[in-house]
Formats: structure tokens, C-alpha cells, sequence
């Protein structure tokens, strides 16, 4: 039960090069969010999804676009990245929104170079 | 907005030693929620507390949440290696924002 799968996993590119994180999930959960994990700075919420269609920011969204077309996938793009984008992104999702668990996939390592 | 601290940022024990951390909201917060996350790995859900001065123990884990809704802590009793990890708190604000924000983590270390 693979739950929640993001892919790539380990991703290198170059400056300026648009990435697009892939985020997958079999639960059927209205929620979904996107992090960003850097060292002294915990998790910080880049966009969240109450449900397809809807689409918001969270604290960290400059630099990245979102969307969701179908309720089980919300892809991540970094339109051009930049070296402060390296990071470890991940998906998560919950069912009835924050205040419930959330569950997170495995992450995406990103090093813009 | 919403910020929690969390503290310390790293902390070394001795196997069989204890370990707290604490979490400390700028605002009073709906619930809170722990996590762990093991080197190498995703965030995996603990515990949430909802109510004032609640406590809930998981085996050797011991969580609070204060009687203000403001702080909450996780204290583990005779700590083991494979207690090793980061852990966070996450707290949701209370009124029509709702927001999860996480604290910053604490690392742990477990020596044998």
C-alpha cells in the first residue's frame, strides 16, 4: 500500500530549469500540501489543496506553481529554479484538513546547481 | 503570523537517559500534533492533543499540552537507539486561519 508516492526521488538540475516534483495518492484525501525541509528551519508549507481545483499558498510559495487538476495528484513546479530552491520537498495529504494526521510521502532531494 | 519554537535544536543522550523537548506557540492553538522523523526519512505521526493540560503516553513517551494551549512538550523515559531521530511539533492555530505550522525540530542523538 503505497499511500503516498512523490517522484523524482533524488533530482539534479541546473539554474534556471523548470522541475516539476510529481506527487501521488491513493487514499482519496481532500487535502494536500507541499513542504519544503531545510536544516533550522523544520517544514515549511509551500501551497496546500483543500480539494481539486483549489489551490492556495502557504508560507514559502515564491518561485513555485501548483496545481490539481484531479483530487489524487498535485504536481509541483519550480518555474526557474534557483540555487536557494536545493532542498527536500515533501507531498503530504490528510482527509479533512490540518487538524487531522497528515501523511507524508518519502520526499524529493533537489540540488539546483 | 503563527510561530513556534522549538527547543533545543539538538540534543546528545546516553542510552537509558532521558530526553524532553519543548514547543512553544506565539498564539493559543486548536491542537497540536508530534511527529518523528528518522534520519533519512518522511515525518510520521505520533500523537495529536486537543484539550487544556490533556496528557497521553505512548509506552516510554510522555506528551503534554499546556494548560494555556500555548506550549507542549514530549518526554521520553530511558531513551533507546531506535529512538533516534528529529522530532516536531506542529501546531493548528485556533479561528478561521487554521493553519498546521511546524516547530523547527529537535534532533536527537542516541549514544550505546
Amino acid at each position: 500500500d503505497a499511500g503516498i508516492t512523490q517522484s523524482p526521488r533524488y533530482k539534479i538540475t541546473e539554474t534556471g530549469r523548470q522541475v516539476t516534483l510529481m506527487c501521488h495518492q491513493t487514499w482519496s484525501h481532500s487535502y494536500m500540501f507541499w513542504y519544503r525541509q531545510d536544516l533550522g528551519h523544520g517544514l515549511r508549507l509551500i501551497y496546500y489543496s483543500a480539494a481539486a481545483d483549489i489551490t492556495d499558498k502557504g508560507e514559502v510559495p515564491d518561485g513555485y506553481v501548483v496545481s490539481r487538476s484531479k483530487t489524487e495528484n498535485f504536481p509541483l513546479t519550480l518555474e526557474s529554479a534557483t540555487r536557494s530552491q536545493t532542498s527536500v520537498y515533501f507531498c503530504a495529504s490528510t482527509f479533512g484538513g490540518s487538524g487531522n494526521t497528515i501523511y507524508f510521502g518519502e520526499g524529493s532531494w533537489l540540488t539546483v546547481v | 503570523g503563527q510561530q513556534v519554537m522549538q527547543i533545543p535544536q539538538y540534543q546528545h543522550v546516553q542510552e537509558g537517559e532521558d530526553f524532553t523537548t519543548y514547543c512553544n506557540s506565539s498564539t493559543t492553538l486548536s491542537n497540536i500534533q508530534w511527529y518523528k522523523q528518522r534520519p533519512g526519512g518522511h515525518p510520521v505521526f505520533l500523537i495529536q492533543l486537543v484539550k487544556s493540560g490533556e496528557v497521553k503516553k505512548q509506552k516510554r513517551l510522555t506528551f503534554q499540552f499546556g494548560e494555556a494551549k500555548k506550549n507542549s512538550s514530549l518526554h521520553i523515559t530511558a531513551t533507546q537507539t531506535t529512538d533516534v531521530g528529529t522530532y516536531f511539533c506542529a501546531g493548528l492555530s485556533s479561528g478561521s486561519a487554521r493553519q498546521l505550522t511546524f516547530g523547527s525540530g529537535t534532533q536527537l542523538t542516541v549514544l550505546p
